[in-house]
C-alpha cells in the first residue's frame, strides 16, 4: 500500500498571502495525484488531478506541481473561502490512498 | 450537469448490513468508474473501493475486504455499496464519487452503527 503524507498538518495564513501545501508518496506514483478541498459538513471538492490539471470550476489561484513522490499545491492569494482542509490522493495503485490532510486556517 | 445523489442516513445494529445507493445523472454512466470513500466522525478520508461500471470489476480496501460488495445497475444508472457484519468503527459518512480521481461527489450518506 502506498503511504501518503502531507505537511504541514496545519497552516496558518493571512488572507491575501500565499500558501504552499506538500504531499509525499512512499513510492513513485507518476502524476496520478489529485487534490481535494473539504469544508465542514460538505463533500470533498476536486481541485487538481494528474497533479497539475485544474478541475472544472477550480479558481486559477490554485496550482499543482510535482511528479514521482513529491507534490505541491499552491494557493497564490488566500481568499476567505479557501480556509478548509486539503487532502491529496494517489490513484496510481490499488488501494488508492489519501493523505491525512492539511488544515488551512486564518492567522 | 453531472450529479450523484445518494440515499438517506441509516442507523444499524452491530452485525447488520447496510446498502447505500448512488444515482448518477448528466453523463454516460458506463464511461466512468465509481469510487467509494468514507469519513469517520472528525477523521480524514478513507478509500473504501472501486468499481468499473463498464466491466463490473471491483477492488476493495483490505480493511473491508470480505464484508463489502460494490455493484452497479446500468439500467437505472445507480451504484450500490453494501457493507455486511457492521461494526462500530464502520460508523462514517460514505461518499460515492465519479472517476478514479473523484471529479464529482455525492452528498454523502451517514451510516451509524450502534447498539
Amino acid at each position: 500500500e502506498i503511504l501518503m503524507t502531507q505537511s504541514p498538518a496545519t497552516l496558518s495564513v493571512s488572507p491575501g498571502e500565499r500558501a504552499t501545501l506538500s504531499c509525499r508518496a512512499s513510492q513513485s506514483i507518476g502524476s496520478n495525484l489529485a487534490w481535494f478541498q473539504q469544508k465542514p459538513g460538505q463533500a470533498p471538492r476536486l481541485l487538481m488531478f494528474i497533479a497539475s490539471t485544474r478541475a472544472a470550476g477550480a479558481p486559477a489561484r490554485f496550482s499543482g506541481s510535482g511528479s514521482g513522490t513529491e507534490f505541491t499545491l499552491t494557493i497564490s492569494s488566500l481568499q476567505s473561502e479557501d480556509f478548509a482542509i486539503y487532502y491529496c490522493q494517489q490513484y496510481d495503485n490499488w488501494p488508492f490512498t489519501f493523505g491525512p490532510g492539511t488544515r488551512v486556517d486564518i492567522k | 450537469q453531472v450529479q450523484l445523489v445518494q440515499s438517506g442516513a441509516e442507523v444499524k445494529r452491530p452485525g447488520a448490513s447496510v446498502r447505500v445507493s448512488c444515482k448518477a445523472s448528466g453523463y454516460t454512466f458506463r464511461t466512468y468508474n465509481i469510487i467509494w470513500v468514507r469519513q469517520a466522525p472528525g477523521q480524514g478520508l478513507e478509500w473504501v473501493g472501486w468499481i468499473s461500471v463498464y466491466s463490473g470489476k471491483t477492488n476493495y480496501a483490505q480493511k473491508v475486504q470480505g464484508r463489502v460488495l460494490m455493484t452497479t445497475d446500468t439500467s437505472t444508472t445507480t451504484a450500490y455499496l453494501e457493507v455486511r457484519s457492521l461494526r462500530s468503527d464502520d460508523t462514517a459518512v460514505y461518499y460515492c464519487a465519479r472517476a478514479d480521481w473523484g471529479d464529482n461527489w455525492g452528498q454523502g450518506t451517514l451510516v451509524t452503527v450502534s447498539s
